[in-house]
């Protein structure tokens, strides 16, 4: 089975811009998450989503925005793009809400000019 | 709120030589504690978890680690150390019954020959 997709691989974008990222669950998983790993840090969390249903948010600002879709994939959107966001976005997948192993893609590199 | 502190940012061992990774924890609640390995340029990969069983969690390629209560602590073990295991390493924590993960800010893992 195929395990988490993202789209795409890299991206460079400058100040000011938009963007959106795309995340392909884990056949049969409902629940898809959000990070965010800045160099040399750990991943922070931005947003969870289960059943097309936000079930968290993370201490990001309200240009960082998400949905699910009815297939289960997910966008994460970010609205003029600062320096800042330079980071690699890691999406994950589990079966059910509540505390499922997750699985992680391989991420979206962003880098901002 | 939960967070995780990693004793060390950077451990080098040789090869066929013991690891120790090292892990404190703070939780207001029961925690479910996990510990990722990232290698270059790749997503996290679930080595272990512990959420509540058995204090002692084997986890894939050798690696077990032992959930200490009266130590918050979740130190991650592997008796021999392998090439492969050069890695970033991060312990996580997260709240019973949800999925927001905490990670650690990471343990280099430096095996040489």
């Amino acid at each position: 089975d195929a395990g988490v997709t993202q789209s795409p691989t890299h991206l460079i974008k400058t100040r000011g811009q938009q963007v959106t990222l795309r995340c392909s669950p884990i056949s049969g998983h409902k629940s898809v998450s959000w990070y965010q790993q800045v160099l040399g840090q750990g991943p922070q969390f931005i947003f969870q989503y289960y059943e097309k249903e936000e079930r968290g948010r993370g201490n990001f600002p309200d240009r960082f925005s998400a949905r699910q879709f009815p297939n289960y994939s997910s966008e994460l959107n970010v609205n003029a793009l600062l320096l800042g966001d330079s980071a690699l976005y890691l999406c994950a997948s589990s079966q059910r809400d509540g505390n499922q192993p997750q699985h992680f893609g391989d991420g979206t590199r962003l880098s901002i000019l | 709120a939960q967070s995780v502190t990693q004793l060390d940012s950077h451990v080098s061992v040789s090869e066929g030589t013991p690891v120790l990774l090292r892990c404190n924890y703070s939780s207001s609640y029961s925690p479910s504690l996990f510990w990722y390995v990232q290698h270059p340029n790749k997503g996290l990969q679930l080595l272990l978890k512990y959420t509540s069983a058995a204090t002692l969690v084997k986890g894939i390629n050798g690696f077990e680690a032992e959930f200490k209560k009266s130590e918050t602590s979740f130190h991650l073990t592997k008796p021999s150390a392998h090439m492969s295991d050069a890695a970033e390493y991060f312990c996580v924590v997260s709240e019973r019954g949800f999925q927001k993960l905490v990670f650690g800010t990471g343990t280099r893992l430096l095996v040489s020959p």
